[in-house]
């Protein structure tokens, strides 16, 4: 089931620099599309989420884009900070279907 | 604030055992979900539950798998026979509807198949 793919497993970035991290989805069914930020130990937490009517929402230092003709999403960080270092998953679901997710991408922001 | 909650968080079993899986999720929700996460790969959708039923399995959710909500408050996760691949974490998660946003998920329970 490979829906959602997140094709870089890391990211490196420096402090105050921005973290852009991909995903693309296949099912065009998907209306609603989050991310999640995972440390270690702990369960998934949620970040920022965007519907299919929208193409950008912005949250503090998090923006999520959404391009639907690519099937494309992008979570930016900016500034990015030592303390976002974690592993992010993109998730995808259908209306009244259930969320599926990337492998995620693993962020290291070094001081 | 209200949060999923999880038992155990580690177990360790021997492979053909039975083992289940705890979970409290938030009150007011009504879609339970478990997921896993085999160590360094993606999070996986399991099932889905909602009014006293399943409402979604993937394929890896097979016979050996079950879940049930024996009262108001627990939703619980039933491995019959444990197999060396079942080793993962299990997070449990709810959300109050099925377009409500996001999932909020437990912290997991670490299976351990020896």
């Amino acid at each position: 089931d490979q829906q959602v793919k997140q094709n870089s497993p890391s990211l490196s970035v420096q402090e105050g620099r921005i973290s852009i991290l991909n995903c693309d989805y296949t099912n065009s069914m998907f209306d609603y599309f989050l991310w999640y930020k995972k440390y270690p130990a702990e369960g998934p937490t949620f970040l920022i989420s965007i519907s299919s009517i929208k193409d950008k929402n912005e949250d503090g230092r998090f923006t999520v884009f959404l391009n639907k003709s690519a099937k494309h999403l992008s979570l930016h960080i900016v500034p990015s900070q030592p303390g976002d270092s974690a592993v992010y998953f993109c998730a995808a679901s259908a209306s009244n279907n259930d969320m599926r997710f990337g492998a995620g991408t693993r962020l290291t922001v070094k001081p | 604030e209200p949060e999923v909650t999880q038992t155990p968080s580690h177990q360790v079993t021997q492979m053909g055992q039975e083992v289940i899986l705890r979970c409290v999720p938030i009150s007011n929700h009504l879609y339970f979900y478990w997921y896993r996460q085999i160590l360094g790969q993606k999070v996986e959708f399991l099932v889905s539950f909602y009014n006293n039923e399943i409402s979604e399995k993937s394929e890896i959710f097979d016979d050996q798998f079950s879940v049930e909500r024996p009262d108001g408050s627990n939703f619980t996760l039933k491995i019959r026979s444990t197999k060396l691949e079942d080793s993962a974490m299990y997070f449990c998660a709810s959300r109050p509807g099925p377009n409500t946003g996001e999932l909020f998920f437990g912290e997991g329970s670490r299976l351990t198949v020896l």
